[in-house]
């Protein structure tokens, strides 16, 4: 069964600091994998994607992150925190089992929280 | 504009009274889905529809019903509403490529009382 799992509920960096949100996926085939940010209040935005592409997707905001398949990896990063960015993270990989549809399974997401 | 509307937002209701929350978009895609947050068990799913009459479960649809008689219109229906449904739900929507991200509405919250 494919799933997703994200270590660290909460995260807390320093503005300016490196954001390191961790992902890591279980998946029989390979994977399509998605970052969404949830902002207080409103419904998921998609960051980036990785569909078998280049290893390293950037995204929107300046984030990134990378597929590493020996790992079961992709961790989304950012060189520099802003207050803007605190958000809660959800990492996603599309179940890609015959006759599940592309159904997302989502972790059970990281709040970063980004202090002055 | 590409949208994926909800509503309500925000219901407070009864236990056993129905309910229906709407979901609608304007982008003609042809997979449609619904998903509940709930605090620490991140996003899951209740119901998905690759088209029109098109329907299954997600991994969580005791309590639920939909339908999908329009392409745009994606109905979630609670018959008997109770306060373990009490959560925030989301529509979301794509393309049929399994490839493509979804695209989230602004989410309705119910609370069950």
């Amino acid at each position: 069964a494919q799933s997703v799992t994200q270590l660290g509920s909460h995260v807390s960096v320093s503005e300016g600091a490196l954001v390191l949100l961790r992902c890591n996926y279980s998946s029989s085939v390979p994977p399509y994998l998605f970052w969404y940010v949830q902002y207080p209040n409103q419904g998921l935005q998609l960051l980036l994607k990785y569909t078998s592409a280049a290893t390293l997707v950037k995204g929107i905001n300046g984030f990134e992150a990378e597929f590493k398949k020996s790992e079961t990896s992709f961790h989304l990063t950012k060189p520099s925190a802003h207050m803007s960015d605190a958000a809660e993270y959800f990492c996603a990989v599309s179940d890609q089992r015959r006759g599940s549809q592309g159904n997302l399974i989502f972790g059970k997401g990281t709040k970063l929280s980004v202090k002055p | 504009e590409a949208q994926v509307t909800q509503n309500p937002r925000y219901l407070i209701t009864v236990t056993g009274k129905k309910l229906t929350v709407t979901c609608s978009q304007n982008m003609n895609h042809e997979y449609m889905s619904w998903y509940r947050q709930d605090p620490g068990l991140g996003l899951r799913q209740i119901y998905y529809s690759m088209n029109v009459e098109v329907t299954d479960k997600g991994d969580v649809p005791e309590g639920y019903k939909v339908s999908r008689k329009e392409k745009r219109n994606f109905p979630l229906i609670l018959e008997s509403p109770s306060p373990n449904q009490t959560s925030l739900y989301f529509c979301a929507t794509r393309r049929a490529l399994r490839d493509q991200p979804q695209h989230f509405g602004d989410g309705t919250r119910l609370s069950i009382l």
